[in-house]
């Protein structure tokens, strides 16, 4: 098993620049996760997805949108990328919303200019 | 504000020592759990203890939980060169709201184990 795995591992974009991280889980889980990683601040949840067909904003969704594909795969898009958003990029999943046990991908490193 | 906070920011030792990592919480919790995240790479679950619990033991793993202080601690015994990361406390609670699992993470602490 792969686990949780994220596309790409690195991007740069400039300033009003879109684009979409994939994630993907082949655990089965049933609850999967955005976070944001900045230096200092430990890791803050953007949206989750608690099944397939639901998403919920958490705390720092502004300027994300996402979509729960289906139940393996999560994306998170940027539709207007900001320096702001410059971070490192976690995808987690869970096996549901009593599992307390989360599953991190590798991470995606973002740097806006 | 972050929820928990990870004290010390920074820690150095020597191969063989032990080291002990302290988290603070502000709210009531559910459970605890601590993951460590080697640089560059992703987060890795290590243990979790339950609000209900005052101790817990993994391999050369200990956590300790004081509710009543809002706090934990982390021992690592016998450190070893690979246990080189950084440590994260993460509180979680119930989402009244659309369910789901809600994990609020630490600053976390930097641990470097020297030969």
């Amino acid at each position: 098993n792969a686990g949780v795995t994220q596309t790409p591992k690195f991007q740069v974009l400039k300033t009003g620049q879109s684009m979409t991280l994939q994630c993907a889980q082949d655990m089965n889980h049933n609850s999967m996760y955005w976070y944001r990683q900045d230096p200092g601040m430990g890791l803050r949840l953007i949206y989750y997805s608690a099944s397939e067909g639901t998403t919920d904003k958490g705390e720092v969704p502004n300027g994300y949108n996402v979509s729960r594909l289906n139940k393996r795969e999560f994306s998170l898009r940027l539709e207007s990328a900001a320096p702001s958003q410059t971070s490192v990029y976690f995808c987690a999943s869970s096996e549901d919303h009593y599992s307390y046990e989360q599953y991190f991908g590798p991470g995606t490193r973002l740097t806006v200019t | 504000s972050q929820q928990g906070e990870e004290d010390p920011q920074a820690l150095s030792i020597q191969e063989g020592e032990n080291a002990t990592m302290n988290c603070s919480y502000k709210t009531s919790i559910n459970n605890l759990q601590w993951y460590r995240q080697n640089s560059g790479r992703g987060l890795v679950h290590l243990i979790l203890i339950r609000s209900n619990e005052r101790e817990k033991h993994s391999g050369r793993l200990r956590v300790t939980l004081d509710t009543s202080k809002k706090s934990s601690s982390l021992l690592i015994t016998a450190s070893r060169a690979a246990d080189t990361a950084s440590y994260f406390c993460a509180t979680d609670r119930y989402i009244l709201t659309g369910g789901g699992n809600k994990l609020t993470f630490g600053t976390g602490t930097q641990l470097k184990v020297e030969l």
